[in-house]
């Protein structure tokens, strides 16, 4: 079974462009939550969705949203990035089909850098 | 105040010595679940364990065991005899909201371990 796969692994952005991460869950879960790793904040939860729906939310602005499509495939997007927004940003997804979190399994990482 | 309390920022060790990294949570909920994921130089979180509040059993796989103590909000995590490989930093976790409000995921700030041959 693959893992889940995110997309890019690196990425190089200036400040006040917007951009988009790709997360793809292992096959047959449906949950996809969204983190960002910093040395200052240590790992943050983002946001997650389950079946299409954004189910539950971390405590970031606005600028920080996500969706997910019928494959449960992810995008997060970051609009007006700010040189804060440098970070990892982990994707995970479960098999949970109710609010408790089971086994997350996280992917790789998307290294976002900000200039 | 911080939800998830990992107090010791780094530790190191000898190799086969044990270690016990201790974490303290903090919810009113009374249906909560805890987790340890590691993390290693790779980057990618590894799923270690995941225990509900209902559950105070401890439990050991391997050289692997925790210690979860509702009474002092603890739940602690012991390594024997430590290898090389168990180097990395490890994140104990807490997810509530399940009795009301919406869920919340929270990891600690990390304790970083490094065991030296």
């Amino acid at each position: 079974k693959a893992g889940v796969t995110q997309t890019p692994r690196y990425l190089i952005k200036t400040r006040g462009q917007q951009v988009t991460l790709s997360c793809s869950p292992i096959s047959g879960h449906r949950s996809v939550s969204w983190y960002q790793q910093t040395p200052g904040q240590g790992l943050q939860f983002l946001f997650e969705y389950f079946s299409e729906t954004q189910r539950n939310k971390g405590n970031f602005p606005g600028r920080f949203s996500g969706r997910q499509f019928s494959n449960s495939r992810s995008e997060m997007n970051v609009s007006t990035l700010e040189l804060g927004d440098s970070a990892l940003y982990l994707c995970a997804s479960s098999s949970s089909g109710t609010l408790a979190y089971n086994e997350q399994f996280f992917g790789p990482g998307t290294r976002l850098t900000v200039l | 105040a911080q939800k998830v309390t990992q107090a010791q920022t780094e530790i190191s060790v000898v190799e086969k010595e044990d270690v016990t990294l201790d974490c303290v949570y903090e919810t009113r909920d009374t249906t909560y679940y805890l987790f340890w994921y590691k993390q290693p130089p790779s980057g990618e979180l590894v799923f270690l364990i995941r225990r509900n509040s209902f559950d105070e059993q401890n439990e050991i796989s391997g050289r692997y065991s925790w210690n979860f103590q509702k009474s002092t909000s603890s739940f602690n995590f012991t390594i024997t005899a430590s290898q090389v490989v168990d180097s990395a930093v490890y994140f104990c976790a807490l997810s509530e909201g399940f009795d009301n409000y919406g869920q919340n995921f929270v990891f600690g700030p990390g304790t970083r371990l490094s065991v030296l041959p």
